[in-house]
């Protein structure tokens, strides 16, 4: 299995600002995925990062909004820009395993104020 | 369309007692994950059903997988408070590229 942190683990910020979440695996993946999860749902796919290539946004996420970078196999960032009170959720970064199972990281818990 | 479905969403249950959690889907997979998630936590995978007749027990947990009726269950026997949580199914479903559609998660409480 892999092991996956996320920075940072938990932000407060404002309105109209951006935040920028960090996803760092142990091993080198070809393949993450960004998940936000708002309190009390369950889990809303983002985005799927490949290395290498553009990623791939989901119905209702858009590049301005939801920036990501993936610089190499082993890391990944995810923007959250122009925030508002409603994107206050748990973001979360995973990979797949063999068996098409996913690995999560910790979660960053953001909330805007 | 693709859909995973959990019931009950909520079950609020006293230790000893058993209970069951289903997990039902829209089209033809044949691999199913269930995973916990504790308050403020991650998720930590408890299972993975990758046929159908798949049976898995970890403890106090046991999950099977019935991919003839898109059916799978949670089965919990003689509850304790340590595994309140809630619960999420997801499935992979052919061609979808690792994807998983997950579930609306059942949030379990066990009372002492």
């Amino acid at each position: 299995s892999a092991v996956i942190s996320q920075k940072p683990s938990r932000d407060i910020c404002q309105r109209g600002t951006s935040l920028t979440i960090q996803c760092q695996v142990d091993s080198q993946v070809t393949m993450m995925f960004w998940y936000r999860q708002q309190p009390g749902q369950s889990l809303t796919l983002i985005a799927t990062a490949n290395q290498g290539s553009e990623a791939t946004y989901e119905s209702g996420f858009v590049i301005d909004k939801f920036p990501i970078s993936r610089p190499n196999l082993t890391f990944s960032t995810l923007t959250v820009s122009n925030m508002s009170p409603e994107d206050s959720s748990i973001y979360l970064c995973s990979v797949p395993g063999l068996l098409s199972e996913q690995y999560f990281g910790p979660g960053t818990r953001l909330t805007v104020t | 369309e693709l859909k995973v479905e959990q019931n009950p969403l909520f079950l609020s249950m006293q230790e000893g007692k058993n209970y069951t959690i289903y997990c039902n889907y829209s089209t033809t997979s044949d691999r199913l994950y269930w995973y916990r998630q504790d308050p403020g936590k991650s998720l930590e995978s408890l299972f993975v059903l990758l046929s159908n007749g798949a049976v898995k027990q970890e403890g106090r947990l046991m999950a099977s997988l019935d991919t003839k009726a898109r059916l799978s269950t949670l089965h919990i026997t003689a509850a304790v408070h340590d595994l309140s949580a809630t619960y999420f199914c997801a499935v992979n479903f052919m061609d979808s590229n690792y994807q998983l559609i997950w579930g609306a998660g059942t949030k379990l409480i066990i009372k002492p």
